[in-house]
This record gives structure tokens, C-alpha cells and sequence, in this order.
């Protein structure tokens, strides 16, 4: 079964510190993996996809198949990025429903 | 970019009544739709896929004669929650996808609170 995990609920770091969001997942083929966000009253947008290998408002995120994760980084914080973060994992591209895991809310203190 | 709307934002509904919230692309034709619900505080869990003009697949646990899909378009998706119960107030959100790229776009979500 297909399972994304975002072991912290929370994750409060001041600005200009680096920052870590983990995201482990669980499936046996080769999937495709998101991070989206959700800035406060805002709709859920999609931040980066692995595939794409860029960097975006500063965060990356390098898919380690050895370890399955998808960790998020950014190695300033700033208080804009303040927001809900979702990893999430589709089997395979195309028109396949998202996985997604728990969430980790970022609060960038000033 | 690609947007989806939803409509409407927000409804409160007497227990027993029927809702619907319409799921609409707005630049772009999606031929698959998604429906999301979101309890406060928790993760986003899929309830069903709609491909136009098709039958929904609904995940496992969701009843598919409470909450019925209609995709008669590439444009418009609709969710109805029929006989509604204060359970199931939550927030509902959509999602559709172009056929070729793969990316899924969201709507605002409508929050529904059933009295």
C-alpha cells in the first residue's frame, strides 16, 4: 500500500535558520513525489515535483530511493514561508489521485 | 495558471437535506477530477476519482449513494451529499487534472456544516 508520513505535526524555526521538512513514503515502484502548500485562507498549491529538479522560493527537495524519503529544505527561513506543507505520492504520472501525508505546519518566527 | 473553482465556498444545511458543491476548471479541460475532505486539523482524504463522462471509482468506506459524483463535463464536476448528517460537515475539496502533465490543481474547498 501507497503511505506517505510527515513525522512532525509542527516545526518552529526563527528566520534565517535552516530549515528541514521530512517526508518519508512506502511503495514498491517508482512513484512520483510533491510537495504542495497551503498558505493561511489560501487554496493548496503545488510548491515542487521531483521531476522537475528545481529549486522553488528557495526550497528543494531531492528524492533519496535508498532511504524513501523526500525531505523539504531551505537553508534560509524566512516568515513568508510561514504555511501548511504536504508531501504527497502518486504511483505514476498522469490521472492518478494523490497520496498524501499528514502535513507539517511552519512557523517562521521573526 | 490553470484554475478550479468551487462553488459554493461555504453552505449550512439542516440535517437530512441534500447539498451540492460544483467543481469547476476554469482555463483548461479536465478530464479527471478529484474530491478531497479535509477534517479540521488533519490530512486530505481521497473519496473519489470522476473521469468525464464515466462513473466515479470511490475509495474504500465512502458510501457512493451519500456522496454522489457527477462529471458530465470537462469543465464540471459535482458532489452531492445527499441526506446529510451533522458528521458530515467538514471542508470539501477538489481537484483536477489535465490529461497530459499529470499536475493536479486545487479548488478553495467548500466548507460544509450540517445543523
Amino acid at each position: 500500500a501507497q503511505r506517505v508520513t510527515q513525522p512532525e505535526k509542527l516545526l518552529s524555526v526563527f528566520k534565517g535558520a535552516p530549515v528541514e521538512l521530512k517526508c518519508n513514503y512506502s511503495y514498491s515502484g517508482s512513484p512520483e513525489l510533491f510537495w504542495y502548500v497551503q498558505y493561511s485562507r489560501q487554496r493548496l498549491q503545488l510548491l515542487l515535483r521531483h521531476i522537475s529538479r528545481e529549486s522553488i522560493k528557495g526550497f528543494t527537495a531531492d528524492l533519496n530511493k535508498g532511504e524513501t524519503s523526500f525531505h523539504l529544505k531551505k537553508p534560509f527561513a524566512q516568515e513568508e514561508d510561514s504555511a501548511m506543507y504536504y508531501c504527497a505520492l502518486s504511483p505514476a504520472s498522469g490521472n492518478t489521485p494523490l497520496v498524501f501525508g499528514k502535513g507539517t505546519r511552519l512557523s517562521v518566527i521573526a | 495558471g490553470a484554475v478550479v473553482s468551487q462553488h459554493p465556498s461555504r453552505v449550512i444545511c439542516k440535517s437530512g437535506t441534500s447539498v451540492k458543491i460544483e467543481c469547476r476548471s476554469l482555463d483548461f479541460q479536465a478530464t479527471t477530477m478529484f474530491w478531497y475532505r479535509q477534517f479540521p486539523k488533519q490530512s486530505l482524504m481521497l473519496m473519489a476519482t470522476s473521469n468525464e463522462g464515466s462513473k466515479a471509482t470511490y475509495e474504500q468506506g465512502v458510501e457512493k449513494d451519500k456522496f454522489l459524483i457527477n462529471h458530465a463535463s470537462l469543465t464540471l464536476s459535482t458532489l452531492t451529499v445527499t441526506s446529510a448528517h451533522p458528521e458530515d460537515s467538514s471542508f470539501y475539496i477538489c481537484s483536477a487534472s489535465e490529461s497530459v502533465g499529470g499536475e493536479q490543481y486545487f479548488g478553495p474547498g467548500t466548507r460544509l456544516t450540517v445543523t
